[in-house]
């Protein structure tokens, strides 16, 4: 069974700063990979989604690679802000419609 | 409107009350799902509809009962629930690529 994990689970940065989420897989047969943002008691947002022949995705200040073979992603945070305060969640799409979530990395971005 | 809706946005009920949540997507996406997510926890995969057809039940207790009239709509009817129930319910859809959320349902079982 696919299992998903996500370090650090809390992150505390001062505004400005570049950081790196990061998220790994155990089984590398995936189709895809999605990471989300979600707000205290809030649903997800959907922030990136790479494709399994893809090895990154780019939009705005927000950058995620993908290394399928190492079962590893990482979501990078350029010039953070403290809007970015949420949590991010990774998750991995196998064939089919099952999605595995990781459990989180709280990040909070001190003004 | 677009995306995912999810009705009503916060329940309240006890333990012996019946009552239904809600989800529309108006992506035009073949398959949906229920997530629960409780504090602390990471999110947990409930049913899985695809063309209206149930492919997925984690195990879930047959107080939570799923009802997909159309690839349009999920439902999640509830029935004498406990107290450990109480958690934010999620609905997503998809098709072919990732998920869309829909914002939850706020659950709180007394």
């Amino acid at each position: 069974k696919q299992e998903v994990t996500q370090i650090p689970a809390a992150l505390s940065v001062p505004e400005g700063e570049n950081l790196v989420l990061n998220c790994s897989f155990t089984d590398s047969a995936i189709y895809n990979l999605q990471w989300f943002r979600q707000d205290p008691g809030k649903g997800l947002t959907s922030l990136l989604l790479i494709q399994s022949s893809q090895r990154e995705q780019t939009s705005g200040r927000l950058n995620a690679s993908l290394d399928k073979s190492s079962g590893r992603s990482t979501l990078y945070i350029a010039a953070s802000q403290p809007g970015d305060s949420a949590t991010y969640l990774c998750a991995v799409r196998n064939t089919g419609n099952q999605f595995y979530f990781g459990t989180g990395t709280s990040l909070t971005v001190i003004p | 409107e677009t995306g995912v809706t999810q009705t009503p946005r916060h329940l309240v009920m006890g333990m012996t009350n019946k009552k239904s949540l809600k989800c529309e997507q108006h992506l035009g996406h073949n398959a949906m799902y229920w997530y629960k997510q409780s504090a602390k926890k990471p999110l947990e995969l409930m049913f899985v509809y695809n063309f209206k057809e149930q492919t997925e039940n984690n195990s879930v207790p047959s107080r939570f009962s799923p009802e997909c009239p159309n690839s349009s709509h999920l439902f999640l009817h509830l029935h004498t629930l406990q107290p450990e129930d109480s958690a934010l319910y999620l609905c997503a859809s998809s098709q072919g690529g990732g998920q869309f959320f829909g914002p939850g349902t706020r659950l709180t079982v007394l």
